[in-house]
């Protein structure tokens, strides 16, 4: 993996349901990754920063784990809501790097 | 309220003309980082400061310029010789200390050149 790279690129879920997308990126001077929100017509909003391999985070129903000596990032929704709906962005950053790689995204969609 | 503005919110400009984007933070950050977005794309780093007066190239510098005169105003020149400007420009800003480093993003600039 030469890049962050973030997959599916969209879903389309069902009010109710629990979804996960993945970030890969490479694991070689791996210093932090992020997620962040981006809802439609606002400005994206840091959800979590990881550090450690086996971190796992959790704000109310989204989680998200991270495993540094493969190079991938889960994010979890449980019970997925119309609120839900935005960009999902991940990013990282290299060791003592100023500045943070971002993957394409991965756009959910939660139909009531 | 703390934050970041970016002005305007919608840009249009003929070919072969400069045109400068505004960004303002009141965060006390010491980073500052212009992005662009294209439709369908994620976002990409044309330039980041991490310090006052210092500034740094990111990906997809070609035809942009940049300033960090004061620490809370970023500037990006969007000059003739991007071939590509119209697009979606993203600022952002963070601190530099510890691991957290998580970015505060402005409202965006969408320029329209024709």
């Amino acid at each position: 993996i030469l890049n962050v790279e973030q997959s599916p690129q969209s879903l389309h879920v069902q009010e109710g349901d629990s979804t996960n997308f993945t970030c890969s990126f490479p694991s070689s001077n791996f210093y932090a990754l992020h997620w962040y929100r981006w809802e439609t017509a606002k400005s994206p909003e840091a959800l979590f920063v990881m550090t450690l391999n086996g971190d796992e985070k959790k704000k109310g129903r989204i989680s998200a784990t991270l495993n540094t000596k493969e190079g991938y990032s889960y994010l979890y929704i449980k019970g997925s809501q119309p609120e839900d709906s935005a960009t999902y962005l991940c990013a990282t950053k290299g060791t003592n790097a100023g500045k943070s790689t971002f993957g394409d995204g991965t756009t959910l969609t939660v139909k009531p | 309220d703390g934050g970041i503005t970016q002005s305007p919110k919608y840009l249009f400009r003929k070919e072969g003309q400069n045109v400068t984007l505004s960004c303002e933070q009141n965060l006390n950050h010491d980073a500052m980082y212009w992005y662009r977005q294209d439709p369908g794309q994620g976002l990409r780093l044309i330039y980041y400061s991490q310090i006052v007066n210092d500034f740094q190239k990111g990906d997809i510098a070609e035809g942009y310029s940049v300033s960090r005169e004061k620490k809370e105003s970023f500037p990006l020149t969007v000059t003739s010789a991007q071939k590509n400007p119209t697009a979606f420009y993203l600022c952002a800003s963070s601190t530099t200390g510890g691991s957290i480093h998580e970015q505060y993003f402005g409202p965006g600039t969408r320029l329209t050149v024709t």
